[in-house]
């Protein structure tokens, strides 16, 4: 059992550039969203989806798009990446309404702009 | 909106008690957790507590949920170099995504 799978785990960009960050999960979660940590600033929700072919925007949403085609993948792709955007990403996924059961965290993508 | 406040640092010495302090501000809260992150990992769910509960314990990890005061504290007896990490706080209610607060890094000194 996979979990959350993000690829890749390190990425280099420079300013301009665009690129899709993975994130794929096997556990038939519904919601699934998209956090970058950054130092003093904890977890800030980018976007979130609650099922296939549903997805809104969190508290930092500028710079980046989301699609959730199906259940087990919700890319997140940086239009034209910008050195504020370096930070690191966290993709998560949980069964649904809040529950005793916990919010499934990837091991991160650890994005450096330049 | 929903708001969760916890300090940014703590410093213990090992072999103390550790506590950390969470506020939150939604009163729909269904479940509160408290995540840990070790360096380099994701995070990872250390345990919640129902909202119609007052304690948990759970080995050398013990939630006090004060409702009244929407307050949320997690002690860990006996704190080991190991147990260094950042301690998130969560609340999930009435949202679709539980909201996390900043984190605290918990620093244990020999």
């Amino acid at each position: 059992n996979a979990g959350v799978t993000q690829t890749p785990k390190f990425q280099v960009l420079k300013t301009g550039q665009s690129m899709t960050l993975q994130c794929a999960q096997d556990m038939n979660h519904e919601y699934m969203s998209w956090y970058r940590q950054d130092p003093g600033m904890g977890l800030r929700l980018i976007h979130y989806s609650v099922g296939a072919g549903i997805t809104d925007q969190g508290e930092v949403p500028n710079g980046y798009n989301v699609s959730r085609s199906t259940t087990e993948d919700f890319p997140l792709r940086l239009l034209s990446a910008a050195p504020s955007q370096t930070s690191v990403y966290f993709c998560a996924s949980s069964y649904g309404q809040a529950s005793s059961t916990e919010a499934f965290f990837g091991q991160g993508t650890r994005l450096t702009v330049v | 909106g929903e708001d969760v406040e916890q300090s940014l640092f703590l410093s213990v010495r090992e072999g103390d008690s550790s506590v950390i302090n969470c506020t939150y501000t939604d009163s729909s809260s269904t479940y509160l957790y408290w995540y840990k992150q070790e360096p380099g990992a994701g995070l990872q769910l250390l345990t919640y507590i129902f909202s119609n509960m007052d304690m948990k314990q759970d080995q050398r990890l013990t939630v006090l949920l004060n409702k009244k005061d929407k307050h949320l504290s997690l002690r860990i007896a006996d704190t080991q170099t190991g147990d260094s990490a950042i301690y998130f706080c969560a609340e999930w209610g009435g949202s679709y995504i539980p909201t996390f607060g900043r984190g605290t890094s918990l620093i244990v000194h020999p």
